[in-house]
């Protein structure tokens, strides 16, 4: 079974600063891993997303993503915070070879601080 | 541009009164899902159709139905709409057996029971 595991439900940064968000998953075989942006009263977007080749993902709105297979993770960045930037986020995971049922995790709320 | 389309985007209805919610696409995906997304929380899967075959989530009480006429076409019904089932309801698709390939939403529809 899979799992993805999201720390931290809210975070908090600065305009202009560095955006982490973390997510850790489980699955038993090669997963595709997305991440998604969800505004307010908007559904989901995708920021970005792994598949193969290339670890070093990047995105949409100047966001990228690092898949590092011996952690497990696929944490989301960016540089620089904008207010824009201000949402929730969902790292979800499918199986490499079920078809496209998306894991979701419980999502991290970005809030921007002027 | 190619786009899921729900509506209406907001809906009050009263409670145990039916109410239904539709979703349209131009991607001409073969698979469409419903999926109910409460206040912080990740999108929760009700079911999905692959093509006509229609697959219920195992724990989607059976207040909750669908409908896909053709392949552009889904709709939402909940027969006896409880204040528990007030929440956000997205509409997803995707094409089948790409699973390296994300789901595509829509904006949302936003249910609110008096």
């Amino acid at each position: 079974a899979q799992s993805v595991t999201q720390l931290g439900s809210h975070v908090s940064v600065s305009e202009g600063a560095l955006v982490l968000l973390r997510c850790n998953y489980s699955s038993s075989v090669p997963p595709y891993l997305f991440w998604y942006v969800q505004y307010p009263n908007q559904g989901l977007q995708l920021l970005l997303k792994y598949t193969t080749g290339a670890t070093l993902v990047k995105g949409i709105n100047g966001f990228e993503a690092e898949f590092k297979k011996s952690e497990t993770s696929f944490h989301l960045t960016k540089p620089s915070a904008h207010m824009s930037d201000a949402a929730e986020y969902f790292c979800a995971v499918t199986k490499g070879n079920a078809g496209n049922m998306l894991t979701f995790g419980g999502g991290t709320r970005l809030m921007v601080k002027p | 541009d190619a786009m899921v389309i729900q509506n209406p985007r907001y809906q009050v209805t009263q409670f145990g009164k039916p109410v239904t919610l539709s979703c349209s696409q131009t991607l001409n995906h073969n698979v469409m899902y419903w999926y109910q997304q409460k206040s912080s929380q990740a999108p929760k899967l009700l079911f999905h159709y692959y093509d006509k075959d229609f697959n219920n989530e195992a724990d989607t009480p059976d207040n909750f139905q669908s409908r896909r006429p053709n392949t552009s076409f889904c709709f939402l019904d909940i027969r006896s709409p409880g204040l528990g089932d007030a929440a956000m309801y997205l509409c997803a698709t995707s094409r089948a057996g790409a699973s390296n390939q994300p789901q595509h939403f829509g904006d949302g529809t936003r249910l609110s029971i008096l």
